[in-house]
């Protein structure tokens, strides 16, 4: 199986700095259409996941601006460039290159 | 607005089956997979299989094979999953979610269910 390691898994932050987020991959995660099937999510407290960036760096609907991904093959990353109070939370990265689906560990964000 | 609703909340004893129902709206329903993905209490969000109602294919993680079933009911638009052979270690939140397919069988997450609770104790 994929093994999807992310870094840190806690992350102290202050509203209105910035923060990022790694996500390494034991297998390329590029498929041969030239997209990286790696997604993030973000599980606010006690609400189900919600989707943030698909196919690497392609942001959601709705998700704002301040998010941003990039990366391929085995390494991808997360950026918040201005933190909000609002996006405190669990954010997971997921393969969806080879079946089962893996997430990564998670990384706690807090304030 | 697309949304998910799933069935109420379980308690089940070890060897016993759950049924979890998950009923899609606002969206055509044959258009996008649904995704089943648990979560254990304090951990982290397990992928467990997709079944397409367009056609009934499914896909599962190769952990669940032979104990999780996927259907789907078009008329009811609904997707049902049924998990066999119970253990403490089934104890967990149970989430669909509606699959927006890209390059099959890759498709993203874009719409969640609430999630279902499913506790397995003797």
């Amino acid at each position: 199986d994929v093994v999807l390691s992310q870094s840190p898994r806690s992350l102290p932050v202050t509203p209105g700095e910035p923060a990022s987020i790694s996500c390494r991959s034991s297998q390329r995660l590029l498929h041969s259409n030239g997209h990286n099937y790696l997604d993030w999510y973000l599980q606010k407290p006690g609400q189900p996941p919600q989707l943030l960036i698909y196919l690497g760096s392609t942001r959601a609907s709705g998700v704002p601006d301040r998010f941003s991904a990039s990366g391929s093959g085995t390494y991808f990353t997360l950026r918040i460039t201005r933190v909000e109070p609002e996006d405190v939370g669990v954010y997971y990265c997921m393969q969806g290159l080879q079946t089962p689906w893996t997430f990564g560990q998670g990384t706690k964000v807090e304030i | 607005q697309a949304h998910l609703v799933q069935s109420g909340p379980e308690v089940k004893k070890p060897g016993a089956s759950v049924k979890i129902s998950c009923r899609a709206f606002g969206y055509p329903f044959k258009s996008y997979v649904l995704s089943w993905v648990r979560q254990a209490p304090g951990q982290g969000l397990e992928w467990m299989g997709w079944i397409s109602p367009y056609n009934g294919n499914t896909n599962y993680a190769r952990r669940f094979q032979g104990r999780v079933t996927l259907t789907t009911d078009t008329s009811t638009t609904t997707v049902n999953m049924e998990l066999r052979t119970l253990t403490s270690d089934d104890t967990a939140v149970y989430y669909c979610a509606r699959g927006v397919i890209v390059a099959s069988p890759y498709h993203y997450m874009d719409v969640w269910a609430k999630g279902t609770t499913v506790t397995v104790s003797s």
